[in-house]
């Protein structure tokens, strides 16, 4: 298994361009979620997702844009980059409780740099 | 809403020395889970140990352990016979029970371990 992966790892933006990061899973687990890593501080949420045609807004969802239309896959959409977006962001995924401790696994993050 | 604090932003310990991460967190719930992760300088956020809010024994990996202190909402973690290896920020998480695994992190301490 690869586990969660994330495409790309870098990758610098100038203001208002756009971009996906991607994030792929194969463990076959229901939740997925993004985070974002400022310098400094700890993930917060960004947006989250239960199941295949399901997403909700995590803490802070504003400038982003999710879809899960497969279980393996859960892309995030930046339009219209800011400064403000510069961050590292990760990617995880785990599975529903039933005898396990919901253990998010995450992916190696991409760095984003908005100039 | 639930926060969590660590209070430490750095901390130093010698290789094979004992030392103790502070965390504590607000909530009014009364099942959750907590976690520490280990990010060292590759990014990849590794999960050291968790614990369950209803168990009473503290839990145990290896040379890592926790002191669980439900009534105070503190959760510090001892890491045993340091090693270089352990050179990482240190991230406490909460899970709140039934809400799609959602983690709430603290802000990191980083620490550093030194010959």
């Amino acid at each position: 298994n690869a586990g969660v992966t994330q495409t790309p790892k870098f990758r610098i933006l100038k203001i208002g361009q756009s971009m996906t990061l991607q994030c792929t899973q194969d463990m076959n687990h229901n939740y997925m979620y993004w985070y974002r890593q400022d310098p400094g501080m700890g993930l917060k949420l960004i947006y989250y997702s239960v199941g295949a045609g399901i997403t909700d807004k995590g803490e802070v969802p504003n400038g982003y844009n999710v879809s899960r239309s497969t279980t393996e896959d859960f892309p995030l959409r930046l339009e219209l980059a800011a400064p403000s977006q510069t961050s590292v962001y990760f990617c995880a995924s785990s599975y529903p409780a039933g005898g396990h401790l919901n253990e998010q696994f995450f992916g190696p993050g991409t760095r984003l740099t908005v100039l | 809403a639930q926060t969590v604090t660590q209070s430490q932003p750095e901390m130093s310990v010698q290789e094979a020395e004992t030392v103790t991460l502070s965390c504590t967190y607000d909530t009014s719930e009364n099942n959750y889970y907590l976690f520490w992760y280990k990010q060292p300088p590759s990014r990849q956020m590794i999960l050291v140990i968790r614990q369950e809010a209803y168990k009473q024994q503290n839990a145990t990996e290896n040379r890592f352990s926790v002191n669980f202190q439900k009534a105070a909402k503190s959760f510090s973690l001892k890491i045993s016979d340091s090693q270089l290896g352990d050179t990482a920020m240190y991230f406490c998480a909460f899970m709140k029970d039934g809400t799609a695994s959602k983690l709430t992190f603290g802000t990191g301490t980083r620490l550093q371990v030194t010959l």
